[in-house]
């Protein structure tokens, strides 16, 4: 399948920092990106649908101010967790379309954010 | 609400039988059906997609659509101790290639 990459796989910050997450689609470019949230046990949320060139469209509840998106260019997209706390410890995950008929998703092997 | 639904299990199998999973959505205009596996702590993985009603087979893993009824199955054959995983269920719609997933199906295959 189409390779995801997401950096980093891990990170641990204190309360009131802010996190940046970055996915990349490595072998074909995705105008459209997707980002979830997955807290234990439960299944993939959809926060926001990432478009390349203009405004990430976000889903009800979550705060466009605290997720910060950015869709630099066809293959990159960054999550921005401003002011994290310990609530945001969750498992972030993106996905990218590769396009086609089926626009098959492919994902990102996610980030565990921890916030102390 | 756009819902898919599908039973959160645990699905025990022994090694060597038949995994059977369904799923339901209540979306009609739904256009494409994805299966993903996800281990623990591990992000999911595409192992099938279906568009059209029927069967589509890919090595042991057959995946069958029927639009009419709203469901859409997946069946592991010669089940193995490696399949053990939490199996989501994706429906995407006609406006776009967001996904809208089931709760997921825990499978435990037993040697």
């Amino acid at each position: 399948g189409a390779v995801v990459s997401q950096h980093p796989s891990r990170v641990i910050c204190k309360s009131g920092t802010s996190v940046k997450i970055e996915c990349r689609s490595l072998d074909f470019q995705a105008t459209t990106m997707f980002w979830y949230r997955q807290f234990p046990k439960q299944s993939l949320m959809l926060m926001a649908t990432s478009n390349e060139g203009s405004k990430a469209t976000y889903e009800q509840g979550v705060e466009k101010d605290k997720f910060l998106i950015n869709h630099a260019s066809l293959t990159l997209s960054t999550l921005t967790v401003t002011s994290a706390h310990p609530e945001d410890s969750s498992f972030y995950i993106c996905s990218a379309p590769r396009g086609g008929p089926g626009n098959e998703q492919f994902f990102g092997p996610g980030t565990r954010l921890t916030v102390l | 609400q756009k819902e898919v639904e599908q039973n959160s299990g645990p699905l025990s199998v022994p090694e060597g039988a038949i995994a059977s999973l369904n799923c339901t959505y209540s979306d009609r205009g739904s256009q494409s059906f994805f299966w993903y596996r996800q281990y623990s702590g591990k992000s999911p993985e595409l192992i099938m997609s279906i568009y059209s009603n029927g069967d589509k087979e890919d090595g042991r893993f057959t995946a069958q659509l029927n639009k009419a009824s709203q469901y859409v199955s997946l069946l592991i054959r010669d089940s193995q101790p490696s399949d053990s995983a939490t199996y989501l269920c994706a429906v995407s719609g006609a406006a776009g290639n967001k996904l809208t997933f089931g709760g997921g199906t825990r499978v435990l295959v037993k040697p």
